[in-house]
């Protein structure tokens, strides 16, 4: 099974902060990983999908890249709506998936 | 739009049965891979199952093999995951998502299992 190892768990930022969420899978995954921004009683949101293009909709501050088993997630100006929780899930596999942990985007 | 729509989840005491549905829209349902997604309450994601489109072929996760069916019926754009001898560590949101050019998820239906 692939496992992927998401850091970190928590991070303080402020508003204008750029943040880096990283995201490591234990064998190579190709490009087939996407990103998710969750709030409390939401279902996940999809950011980024095949490592690194954005999802329709989603603000250019937000990108991704990597591509074998390192990736990340950027958001390049912090803004009061992206605090949340934030996964990222591997699909190498297509039909059985695995989740990084979460990082939790608080405030500083 | 695309839209997912999960129903079926309630209450159910340990040991028993629920079955969950989602119904799907906006989109060629049957050349889809669908999958169910839960997560309990204060915790990460978690895979659960998924379905090939059109030959059926299903996946399950350890912790649910056996217990839990995934099956759908493309003449009604519906997926379904038929939960037995459910267990606390059952409870759950139960979202259904699906995979195409990107990923697709609907909005949950809360599992409960307790006594």
């Amino acid at each position: 099974d692939i496992q992927m190892t998401q850091s970190p768990s928590t991070l303080s930022a402020s508003v204008g902060d750029r943040v880096t969420i990283t995201c490591r899978a234990s064998q190579s995954i190709s490009s087939w990983l996407a990103w998710y921004q969750q709030k409390p009683g939401k279902a996940p949101k999809l950011l980024i999908y095949k490592a690194s293009t954005l999802e329709s909709g989603v603000p250019s501050r937000f990108s991704g890249s990597g591509s074998g088993t390192e990736f990340t997630l950027t958001i390049s100006s912090l803004q009061p709506d992206d605090f949340a929780t934030y996964y990222c899930q591997q699909y190498n596999t297509y039909f059985t998936w695995t989740f990084g942990q979460g990082t939790k985007v608080e405030i500083k | 739009e695309v839209q997912l729509l999960e129903s079926g989840g309630g209450l159910v005491q340990p040991g028993g049965s629920l079955r969950l549905s989602c119904v799907a829209s906006g989109f060629t349902f049957s050349t889809y891979a669908m999958s169910w997604v839960r997560q309990a309450p204060g915790k990460g994601l978690e895979w659960v199952s998924a379905i090939s489109g059109s030959r059926g072929n299903t996946y399950y996760a350890d912790s649910v093999k056996g217990r839990f069916t995934i099956s759908r019926d493309n003449s009604k754009n519906t997926l379904f995951l038929q939960m037995n001898s459910l267990r606390a560590e059952d409870t759950a949101i139960y979202y259904c998502a699906g995979l195409g050019a990107t990923i697709f998820w609907g909005q949950g239906t809360l599992v409960t299992v307790s006594s």
